[in-house]
């Protein structure tokens, strides 16, 4: 069982629409939790870092929000852009989520 | 952010060859580099860790002398894929880091390697 589960696995919404994504984690220690980008044939580039002492943090058009009680993090994408259409994928040290697959449409 | 430039992108190989893929950090000191491979739609998989001028630390299933990591100067990590077989085909990512400890730092990743063995 991975230890970072991401929901949902896809998700296709319409260019201008937000969406949240979903991370529950059950890995121990996890000094924090990153949320990444990654475009087809590309290596992830990093939107949010967080800490346990921080239970949300914005990166332009992205909020990262955690919760280290429940381990669940959220990534809450507001006007989707046709360009946001990629993985998006959390984690943290070693072990990350397999990611959910947005595509936006116009 | 801080850039970290993989070579090469993609490389087509025979079977039974050795591959050799360079990671470098542009614009910081990376005390720390680490190697991972991606299938399609799954996440990454950390293969190991090296740290500069020390030998790479290697997670568990993934064979040392198969996947050899050099860590020899602190803008450069390479890792060389040995008498490459079919399956060792993937993505390959590195990602660099600087500063200590190297969890409070960020980690930035290269663009990827598709390796693809023939």
């Amino acid at each position: 069982k991975n230890q970072v589960e991401q929901s949902p696995q896809s998700l296709i919404i319409l260019e201008g629409k937000n969406c949240t994504l979903q991370c529950n984690y059950t890995v121990s220690p996890f000094s924090n939790l990153r949320w990444y980008k990654q475009d087809t044939g590309r290596g992830p580039v990093s939107l949010t870092i967080m800490t346990f002492s921080e239970n949300t943090k914005s990166n332009g058009r992205y909020t990262a929000t955690l919760d280290a009680d429940t381990k669940q993090s959220s990534l809450h994408i507001t006007a989707s852009q046709l360009s946001d259409s990629a993985s998006y994928i959390c984690g943290g040290k070693s072990t990350f989520g397999d990611g959910t697959t947005l595509t936006v449409k116009p | 952010g801080a850039v970290v430039s993989q070579h090469p992108s993609r490389v087509i190989c025979k079977s039974g060859t050795s591959v050799k893929i360079e990671c470098r950090s542009l614009d910081f000191q990376a005390t720390t580099m680490f190697w991972y491979r991606q299938f399609p739609k799954q996440s990454l998989m950390l293969m190991a860790t090296s740290n500069e001028g020390s030998k790479a630390t290697y997670e568990q299933g993934v064979e040392k002398d198969k996947f050899l990591i050099n860590h020899a100067s602190l803008t450069l990590s390479t890792l060389t894929v040995t008498s490459a077989h079919p399956e060792d085909s993937s993505f390959y990512i590195c990602s660099a880091k600087t500063g200590t400890p190297p969890e409070n730092t960020e980690a930035f990743f290269g663009q990827g390697t598709r390796l693809t063995v023939v």
